[in-house]
């Protein structure tokens, strides 16, 4: 089976930076996965690490360490938009398993 | 036109009639998959289907079935809706063969009274 820890919330100001952590214990892995989810919207693909080590998207930057069962998603130059929730999901032998996500609010 | 289609996008129903979602998608994946999102629990897998002839139940299948149409659709069904099923349902498509992980639908907002 699959157990994934994130934060519930987490808050930030503006213009800061912020990184959301994860931690997974699986059966089988095959990627991490994170996800942008804004409320009553669906989620939206932000990043896929398979490998240790980090992947840079824009603002966007996210962490893989297989060894340690963790990976981190920081996000840079925050703005009110990313205001969301934050979904960590690692692929197993056939699917994704979504821990319960990260609400972030950003505030002015 | 949406890659991943749901409807309806929002339902009412009552407790012991049976429903139908709906998703069809326009991405040519074979992989397609159910999902409902309760607030505090995440996204958890209802039932998923890797082509035509395979349905595979998830980690919260009871009170569910599905139907794989097509490639191109996929549907719930909840026989006898109970109010603990009220939730935001999610259909999602996947080729793993390429990094991008899931593409979702806009999901079907159903409220069992």
């Amino acid at each position: 089976g699959q157990n994934i820890d994130q934060p519930t919330e987490m808050t930030a100001t503006e213009g800061a930076i912020v990184q959301i952590n994860c931690t997974y214990q699986t059966s089988g892995f095959n990627g991490l996965f994170w996800y942008q989810q804004h409320a009553g919207e669906a989620p939206t693909f932000l990043s896929y690490n398979v490998l240790d080590g980090l992947e840079e998207k824009g603002r966007f930057s996210s962490f893989l360490s297989r060894s340690k069962g963790y990976s981190y998603l920081l996000l840079k130059e925050l703005q009110m938009k990313d205001s969301a929730s934050y979904l960590c999901a690692v692929s197993g032998y056939s699917t994704l398993t979504f821990g319960k996500g990260t609400m972030l609010l950003v505030s002015p | 036109d949406a890659d991943v289609t749901q409807t309806p996008r929002n339902r009412i129903t009552k407790t012991g009639k049976r429903i139908m979602l709906e998703c069809s998608q326009t991405k040519g994946h074979d992989r397609m998959y159910w999902y409902r999102q309760d607030p505090g629990l995440g996204l958890r897998l209802i039932y998923y289907s890797f082509d035509v002839k395979d349905i595979n139940k998830g980690e919260i299948s009871d009170g569910y079935s599905v139907s794989r149409q097509a490639q191109a659709k996929f549907s719930l069904s909840l026989e006898s809706a109970i109010p603990n099923q009220t939730a935001l349902y999610f259909c999602a498509t996947s080729d793993f063969d390429r990094v991008g992980g899931y593409t979702f639908g806009s999901g079907t907002r159903l409220t069992v009274v």
